[in-house]
């Protein structure tokens, strides 16, 4: 089975920065996704690791360690609309030659004050 | 922007109906997938669809759900017999890629059984 733990809730400051931290148990890994999730949204797609270190797309960073089984999301110049819960995720793997779907932790619930 | 689009947004029915949600992926997507997120929890992987035939299905895609995609747009996600909890939203989602590290969901179906 597969298994993802992150915080429940995180509450920062706008303009701050935040990290988002994930780890998980997993019978195989290929990578790690971030989603968000606006209240009453469908969750977004926000950055994938397959491969150990950063990957920065604009204000959102994601960084991985494999060997820690380890992620985290990072949030720069944190805006009001940021306000959201964001989930980690994992690829289920499946048979092979068909789509796998996600596993998907918890999520962290972020507050973001003025 | 291309999207995932699902009707209907919100669906009321009685224990024991039968209820269809429909979804319309990305033209050029291949991988297709249902999740479902009772209110408050995480989101949760029912089943995953590539070349007309089920890739992966999770222990909660029992005999009461089934798949299929009866033209070359749309893809439905059919609940035999509705139970009280199969209160949920529902999701849509398709990829290119068959790990779906990046699914595009849709808005959602919001479904109420009483």
């Amino acid at each position: 089975g597969q298994s993802l733990e992150q915080p429940s809730e995180v509450t920062a400051v706008e303009g701050a920065i935040v990290q988002i931290n994930c780890t998980y148990q997993t019978s195989g890994f290929y990578g790690l996704s971030w989603y968000q999730q606006h209240d009453g949204g469908a969750p977004t797609f926000l950055s994938y690791n397959g491969l150990d270190g950063l990957e920065e797309t604009g204000r959102f960073s994601s960084f991985l360690s494999r060997s820690d089984s380890y992620g985290y999301l990072l949030l720069q110049e944190l805006q009001m609309k940021d306000s959201a819960s964001y989930f980690c995720a994992v690829r289920d793997l499946g048979s092979g030659g068909g789509a796998d779907g996600l596993t998907f932790g918890k999520g962290t619930h972020l507050i973001i004050q003025p | 922007e291309p999207e995932v689009t699902q009707t209907p947004s919100h669906q009321v029915t009685q224990m024991g109906q039968e209820v269809i949600l429909r979804c319309v992926p990305i033209s050029n997507h291949l991988y297709f997938y249902w999740y479902r997120q009772i209110l408050g929890q995480k989101v949760e992987f029912l089943v995953s669809f590539y070349n007309n035939e089920i890739s992966e299905k999770s222990e909660i895609f029992d005999d009461q759900f089934s798949v299929e995609r009866p033209d070359g747009s749309n893809f439905t996600l059919k609940i035999r017999s509705t139970k009280l909890e199969d209160s949920a939203m529902y999701f849509c989602a398709s990829s290119e890629t068959p790990g779906g590290e990046t699914q595009y969901f849709g808005p959602g179906t919001r479904l109420l059984v009483l």
